[in-house]
């Protein structure tokens, strides 16, 4: 079965870092596109990031270019979201997502989220 | 990096079809077959219903389907039932990013 769970989630204060972490399980986790995307209280999804199988093309949205960093570790089966330099406007669940294998699609299967909330 | 117009709502009886509206640019909806429809109920994490512009992954019933002309993609339900109730999004690639629409909140009357 496959399995995405995120972690990470966390209070924090406008300016500051955190890292957001995707573990995977139940599928070849080196063969796919993972993403990131954000869903802000009552809002809706926004595409954040992401990164391929080897973990050596990325990209970004241009609201988190420079800020935030996309990364994996194929061998613990876990992805990496590095947040920094973050704005009251970076308060959002944060879902990862696995592409779809052979198509340029987000999120066949989904986490649940984590939570983070930017405040003084 | 826009995000797509989908109208806010749309309502339907149970039985009857919907269908939700998508918009984008040549840039992206547009220049690519790459259109996804996704389906959330409240509290959960979204559900991939359409992928490639029409494709069902499994276990998507076939009342789901998708189509697109030009730069404006479309999701169709038909047989509307209760548990179809739920927020949807359309979401394309758009060369090196992907971009999500706003999100339409069916309602089943």
């Amino acid at each position: 079965e496959v399995q995405l769970v995120e972690s990470g989630g966390v209070l924090v204060q406008p300016g500051g870092s955190l890292r957001l972490s995707c573990a995977a399980s139940g599928f070849t986790f080196s063969s796919y596109w993972m993403h990131w995307v954000r869903q802000a209280p009552g809002k809706g999804l926004v595409w954040v990031s992401r990164i391929n199988g080897e973990g050596d093309t990325v990209a970004y949205a241009d609201s988190v270019k420079g800020r935030f960093a996309i990364s994996r570790d194929n061998a613990r089966n876990t992805m990496h979201l590095q947040l920094s330099s973050l704005t009251v406007d970076d308060t959002a669940v944060y879902y990862c997502a696995r592409g779809v294998l052979g198509a340029y699609g987000v999120g066949d299967y989904w986490g649940q989220g984590t939570l983070v909330t930017v405040s003084s | 990096q826009s995000a797509l117009t989908q109208p806010p709502s749309a309502s339907g009886s149970p039985g009857q079809s919907v269908t939700i509206s998508c918009t984008g640019t040549s840039s992206d909806v547009g220049g690519y077959n790459y259109v996804s429809w996704y389906q959330q109920h409240p509290g959960k994490a979204p559900k991939l219903m359409i992928y490639e512009v029409n494709k069902r992954p499994s276990g998507v019933p076939d009342r789901f389907s998708g189509s697109k002309s030009g730069n404006t993609a479309s999701l169709t339900v038909s047989g509307l039932q209760a548990d179809d109730e739920a927020d949807y999004y359309c979401a394309s690639f758009a060369g090196t990013t992907w971009v999500f629409g706003g999100g339409t909140k069916l309602t089943v009357l």
